[in-house]
């Protein structure tokens, strides 16, 4: 199993732009989240879903869409980047609500 | 709202030594997750638990229900133990994903 995969790595854009975070999970989770990380905020909710054809908002969901069409996909599109939305991101997954949850290797954007 | 505090926010040990980092929550839980994140890296989860203890290699985790209150515990702590430890709850209504996050404890291991 590759586990969480997010793509890409590391990102910069310019204010304004708009982008798509790639996250895929191979473990057939119903469950996954997208966090924000920033320094002395610890992890933020900006989307979830708990199941293909299913999204709903977290805490920061300003600025961030999802789709969830399949099991495996569930990309985060950045609608116009803005300085504020500089952050490191995660996808993550679980089977279920109760389960161990799986993180992505992380997103590092930086909006200029 | 359940809240999510961890202790101490940062902390600087020898190596060698015993290290504990504690989690406090506010309300009834299905489950607590200590998470492990290197500097610049991803984030690794460590132990789920729900009750009781568990272990894996140096690394002990306990909780107690009904204090609301979990503990992390390094034994013989070596550089390469130095990381951010997130303690995170599951509980009904908690997190819109049911997840509620600590806000980390920084933990560097001088040789």
């Amino acid at each position: 199993n590759a586990g969480v995969t997010q793509t890409p790595k590391f990102q910069v854009l310019k204010t304004g732009q708009s982008m798509t975070l790639q996250c895929a999970q191979d473990m057939n989770h119903e469950y996954m989240s997208w966090y924000r990380q920033d320094p002395g905020m610890g992890l933020r909710l900006i989307h979830y879903s708990v199941g293909a054809g299913i999204t709903d908002q977290g805490e920061v969901p300003n600025g961030y869409n999802v789709s969830r069409s399949t099991t495996e996909d569930f990309p985060l599109r950045l609608l116009s980047a803005a300085p504020s939305q500089t952050s490191v991101y995660f996808c993550a997954s679980r089977y279920r609500a109760d389960n161990e949850q799986f993180f992505g290797p992380g997103t590092r954007l930086t909006v200029l | 709202k359940n809240e999510v505090e961890q202790s101490p926010q940062n902390l600087t040990a020898q190596e060698g030594e015993f290290i504990t980092i504690n989690c406090s929550y506010s309300v009834g839980i299905s489950a607590l997750h200590w998470l492990q994140q290197h500097p610049g890296g991803g984030i690794v989860s460590l132990f789920m638990l729900s009750s009781g203890k568990k272990k894996h290699g140096r690394l002990i985790a306990t909780i107690n229900i009904q204090e609301k209150h979990s503990s992390l515990h390094i034994t013989a702590s070596h550089p390469r133990d130095s990381a951010v430890y997130i303690c995170a709850v599951a509980y009904s209504g908690g997190g819109a994903d049911g997840l509620t996050f600590g806000k980390g404890t920084h933990l560097i291991i001088q040789p």
